[in-house]
């Protein structure tokens, strides 16, 4: 079945270092892909999509591309802030979200 | 606009004792989601309604979780008995469906089964 692989934390990093979290995926098809974020304490919610095939989804200044050929939808950004420390998951959408298991990233000042 | 909202926040009961969460979605959202999410894990599925209808609840623990989402609008996740293992955060959330459709997410409900 589909099913999706992220790389596993945590991700400690300094602020202003650059930002790579991996995420692989195994779909018949090829299904929209999606970011979610969860700060402390908050809900899940979208940080970024992409709908097709090198597709670059971005927001807040992360971004991912829609990679056929690897089956994959990295998350980048160039310049952590403290403010970006969060679960990130990745997830494709079927007949519901089926997400990974979340990175933790932790940015200190 | 309201979001997704949950209830309780938190919930601590003993094991074999019953439980309930309340979601009421986005309004106008036709398409309903409960998810569990285990400590250091990823949200998983337990049922999709499209409106009134569970239309994938194969993920459901059936022996012990129940859902219904009368009305097609407010729905409701029962655990009858609770055991220690459903100790988890309950994740509702709703969608205007469609595949391309974002899921917007409740804060979730944490139970805490002793």
């Amino acid at each position: 079945g589909d099913s999706v692989t992220q790389m596993e934390g945590p991700v400690t990093l300094s602020e202003e270092a650059f930002l790579t979290i991996n995420c692989t995926y195994t779909a018949t098809g090829y299904p929209s892909l999606f970011w979610y974020v969860q700060y402390p304490g908050e809900g899940l919610q979208l940080l970024l999509k992409a709908t097709k095939a090198d597709d670059k989804g971005s927001n807040k200044g992360f971004e991912a591309t829609y990679r056929k050929e690897t089956t994959s939808f990295h998350l980048e950004k160039g310049s952590v802030q403290v403010s970006d420390s969060a679960v990130y998951f990745c997830a494709l959408i079927g007949t519901a979200l089926i997400f990974g298991k979340g990175t933790t990233l932790s940015v200190s000042s | 606009e309201a979001g997704v909202v949950q209830s309780p926040r938190y919930k601590i009961i003993e094991k074999k004792q019953p439980v309930a969460f309340w979601c009421n979605p986005i309004s106008g959202h036709n398409t309903l989601y409960w998810y569990l999410q285990n400590l250091g894990q990823g949200p998983e599925l337990l049922i999709r309604y499209e409106n009134e209808e569970a239309v994938d609840d194969s993920q459901l623990p059936k022996d012990r979780f129940s859902a219904e989402r009368l009305k097609g609008v407010d729905s409701t996740l029962k655990i009858q008995p609770a055991e220690l293992g459903d100790s988890a955060v309950y994740l509702c959330a709703s969608s205007l469906g469609g595949k391309d459709g974002e899921l917007f997410f409740g804060e979730g409900s944490r139970l805490t089964v002793l």
